[in-house]
């Protein structure tokens, strides 16, 4: 059974750095899958950030690119979310997540989700 | 970018009911779509891939229809279960979320 837990600080004061990682179990970050970011602002809807390949290879939501980096530790098995210069618009739950590479991938494993508060 | 647009945003419904969502895509997208339900607290949860395939254990009142830039979600029966909030995915380039339509009592 394929598990994601997503872990980090809950509080992240603005203009800072927020910093999330996703453990991965069951399955391996070198595997054909792509290892993305999704969050949802309080009481709004998904927002897709970005996603890596075992490979490195990356793909990012122009809106938020200049801030995003996502990277992966095969040694850990498990990847990790930084995003730069945050503010109160940055407040959201932030979901870990799974797409099989295919021709049209899909999020087939979700983490729970961890709350992120932007506030001083 | 590729925008994604649900509607109805909201929509009121008993159970029993047909249910139908749209969701339009701002260019072509063949048929790279995915649908999600998502209750309230959990992560959402894959109902439908590329368009018209139903994920395993997900329950036959669940379809999928379209290509290109139009596609429907369409829930034959709705149960108390079903209430929740919708929400599209397009695969074609990067990926981008419809806004939800939200399906209340």
């Amino acid at each position: 059974q394929v598990q994601l837990h997503e872990s980090g600080p809950g509080l992240v004061t603005p203009s800072g750095t927020l910093s999330l990682t996703c453990a991965v179990s069951g399955d391996s970050i070198s595997s054909s899958n792509w290892w993305s970011w999704v969050r949802q602002p309080p009481g709004k809807g998904l927002e897709w950030i970005g996603e890596i390949y075992h490979s490195g290879s990356t793909n990012y939501n122009p809106s938020l690119k200049s801030r995003v980096t996502i990277s992966v530790d095969k040694s850990k098995n498990q990847f990790s979310l930084k995003l730069s210069s945050v503010t109160a618009a940055d407040t959201a739950v932030y979901y870990c997540a799974r797409l099989p590479a295919a021709p049209s991938p899909f999020i087939d494993y979700w983490g729970q989700g961890t709350l992120v508060i932007v506030s001083s | 970018d590729i925008q994604m647009t649900q509607s109805p945003s909201s929509l009121s419904a008993s159970v029993g009911d047909r249910v139908t969502i749209t969701c339009r895509a701002s260019q072509s997208i063949n048929n790279y779509l995915n649908w999600y339900q998502q209750k309230p607290g959990k992560a959402p949860n894959l109902l439908i891939y590329t368009a018209s395939s139903l994920q395993s254990g997900v329950p036959s009142r669940f379809s999928g229809s379209g290509s290109g830039t139009d596609f429907t979600l369409t829930i034959s029966s709705l149960q108390p279960e079903d209430f929740a909030t919708y929400y599209c995915q397009q695969s074609y380039s990067r990926r981008t979320f419809g806004q939800g339509t939200k399906v209340e009592i």
